[in-house]
């Protein structure tokens, strides 16, 4: 079996502030990790993905950034957060005979 | 570049009907997937189809893929309220474990 863990589960930001979303698994399952948001009322947008420690592929320009450090742990973070930013960061990780995808219980982020 | 379109996006349905959520996608991918999201929660996963013609069921649900025509469908058999929910299709590109959504449909379900 795997498990994802994400925090903070809920975060409230002002603009300008520094972020960081912390992902961990555990279980036996596939070394790519994934990180994805989801705006309001909208469906989720693939941000960035690793397929091992420091490696980082960037999806979209953005105001983000992602590491990871450990091979069970990848982070998501900003120096400086914009309004924009606000959504909801799903962490996800492949099952390790690709039938699926599993994604952790998510960080609400609101900057404010 | 891979798109990913649901209709409709919104479905209001009474309970005990039937109904389908299409899901076309624009270029060749080995994988489809069906989630389910209830409000304010994370993705739950329903079904991973692999393959041209394949079908999977659990419950009042089923999911089959269409390479060929690049949709899949979900049917919803004989709703009851727990179905209510949001439904995402997503499409794996380039098999790589990379998903691109499409914008879901939101199911509600009435007596």
């Amino acid at each position: 079996s795997q498990t994802i863990h994400q925090w903070p589960a809920t975060l409230v930001q002002p603009v300008g502030s520094p972020l960081s979303l912390e992902c961990t698994v555990e279980g036996t399952s596939n070394p790519n990790l994934y990180w994805y948001r989801q705006a309001a009322g909208r469906g989720l947008q693939l941000l960035f993905y690793s397929v091992g420690i420091g490696q980082i592929s960037s999806e979209v320009p953005q105001n983000l950034s992602a590491s990871r450090p450990q091979d069970r742990q990848f982070i998501l973070s900003s120096k400086k957060l914009l309004l924009s930013d606000s959504g909801f960061y799903l962490c996800a990780w492949p099952d390790r005979r690709g039938n699926t995808i599993y994604f952790g219980e998510g960080s609400w982020l609101t900057v404010v | 570049e891979l798109k990913v379109e649901q209709n409709p996006l919104f479905l209001s349905m009474q309970e005990g009907k039937n109904y389908t959520i299409y899901c076309n996608y624009s270029t060749t991918s080995d994988r489809l997937y069906w989630y389910r999201q209830d409000p304010g929660k994370s993705l739950e996963s329903l079904f991973v189809l692999l393959s041209n013609g394949a079908v999977k069921q659990e419950g009042r649900l089923m999911a089959s893929l269409d390479t060929k025509a690049r949709l899949s469908t979900l049917h919803i058999t004989a709703a009851v309220h727990d179905l209510s929910a949001t439904y995402f299709c997503a499409v794996d590109w380039g098999s790589t474990d990379k998903l691109i959504f499409g914008t879901g449909t939101r199911l509600q379900v009435f007596p």
